[in-house]
């Protein structure tokens, strides 16, 4: 595609319900990445994907949130037990390589609201 | 922790005037410094971004300019248009491939 696809756009999940959100990096993107940005703040990292191999964690804000990439291409984040506090647009950024001069292009995210 | 820190939070702006928003970072191992812009209901989009081998980079109507001894960078919008009015992220990382930290943000209005 022409860039980064995330869907649903918008998700709407009572409190204690799973979700599982999707991107689509942009193709051949070796690395990909989920942040979190709360209403009014800056993302904030998740999580680092380089193809398969999730390099970096660090980001998760509990053993709820888990994320996979298992064929290097398309990405799952998925919240178990969502609390209100999950509350947010989960962006996905993608980038040719983690070499110098890389762009990471963004998605439109998806709107999460925990009820 | 917030590592970077961007000020002001909200910014008004006449048509054709300067818009000027200001970063300051800690981590001394960040290399790379771009700004994002992001329209309501969009992802963030690079704009400019600059590494601290050097004071200024200028693309266009935007500047960046960066103080390494100050550990501070900032964003001038010259002749500052209507279509401007967004929002605008400061970020660093290690890499220009590795994880954003991204500032708080700041909300330009341009006013025609």
């Amino acid at each position: 595609g022409a860039g980064v696809s995330q869907s649903p756009r918008y998700k709407v999940a009572k409190r204690g319900q799973d979700v599982a959100l999707r991107c689509d990096p942009i193709s051949g993107h070796v690395s990909l990445f989920w942040y979190q940005q709360a209403l009014g703040q800056g993302p904030e990292f998740l999580t680092y994907f380089q193809n398969e191999a999730q390099l970096d964690k660090s980001g998760l804000p509990s053993d709820r949130f888990f994320a996979e990439r298992p064929e290097g291409s398309v990405s799952t984040l998925k919240i178990q037990r969502t609390q209100q506090e999950d509350s947010a647009v989960y962006l996905c950024a993608s980038s040719v390589d983690r070499g110098s001069s890389t762009e990471a292009f963004f998605g439109q995210g998806t709107r999460l609201t925990v009820v | 922790q917030q590592q970077v820190k961007q000020s002001p939070q909200s910014l008004i702006v006449q048509k054709g005037g300067i818009s000027i928003i200001n970063c300051a970072y800690e981590n001394t191992a960040f290399d790379y410094f771009p700004w994002y812009q992001q329209f309501p209901g969009k992802g963030p989009a690079l704009l400019i971004a600059i590494r601290p081998d050097v004071s200024e980079k200028k693309e266009g109507r935007f500047t960046i300019s960066f103080n390494k001894s100050a550990k501070q960078f900032s964003l001038h919008i010259m002749d500052s248009q209507p279509g401007d009015s967004a929002t605008y992220f400061c970020a660093a990382s290690k890499s220009s491939g590795d994880k954003l930290t991204f500032g708080t943000g700041t909300r330009l209005a341009v006013r025609p």
